[in-house]
């Protein structure tokens, strides 16, 4: 099974600064496998990223995403209020087929 | 992309069996494939498996004895059974969308939670 694991489970950050996202997997995952949802309270996740540097439709581009091999990153370049939640990475290709990480929750300062 | 919505029934009893249902709107499920995804109360998200819109399926090694997918194309609908709950499975079940050639879920429902009860 493929692990992702993501830091820092809690980022505390003010609107208007600049927040990194950690994603390390467990072994080498293609850079086409790799994608980014965002999680508000009550809601289902939404597609950010995929293939571990696009912008899925209508994504803001304050948000990017980087990385490959084992260690990805997603970046929300200058926050905005409605940017605070939690943030998960998803890998497509192991064992099971699907996994994700155990998610950053995005909190204001 | 299509909108997902889960429905079923909110409560099950330990060892019966969970069954939910995810509507597709907004498009054919022609060229989808359906996953289930759950997130228990308070943690993260665990993908249970999917099915094709033809009826090939992937699970879950951790859940594949218990699950059972079916898709009815005529209803643009899909279909989980967990047979043999316990409380461990309590949470919020979703269901999402990926297009073929597609490695990421583009579409996911708004969740349904379903509570295990002894």
């Amino acid at each position: 099974e493929i692990v992702l694991t993501q830091s820092p489970d809690t980022l505390s950050l003010s609107p208007g600064e600049r927040a990194t996202l950690s994603c390390r997997a467990s072994q080498s995952v293609s850079s086409t496998y790799l994608a980014w949802y965002q999680q508000k309270p009550g809601q289902g996740p939404t597609l950010l990223i995929y293939g571990a540097s696009s912008r899925a439709t209508g994504i803001p581009d304050r948000f990017s995403g980087s990385g490959s091999g084992t260690d990805f990153t997603l970046t929300i370049s200058r926050l905005e209020p409605e940017d605070f939640a939690v943030y998960y990475c998803q890998q497509f290709g192991g064992s099971p087929l699907i996994t994700f990480g155990q998610g950053t929750r995005l909190e204001i300062k | 992309q299509v909108q997902l919505q889960e429905s079923g029934p909110g409560l099950v009893k330990s060892s019966e069996t969970l069954s939910l249902t995810c509507s597709v709107s907004g498009g054919s499920i022609n060229g989808y494939y359906c996953s289930w995804i759950r997130q228990p109360p308070g943690k993260g998200l665990e993908w249970i498996g999917y099915i094709y819109y033809s009826g090939s399926t992937d699970y879950n090694p951790s859940l594949k004895s218990r699950v059972i997918f079916s898709v009815d194309t005529s209803k643009n609908q899909f279909s989980l059974k967990l047979s043999s709950v316990s409380a461990a499975d309590t949470a919020v079940y979703y269901c999402a969308s990926r297009r073929r050639g597609s490695t990421a879920f583009g579409s996911w429902g708004q969740g349904t939670l379903v509570t295990v009860s002894s």
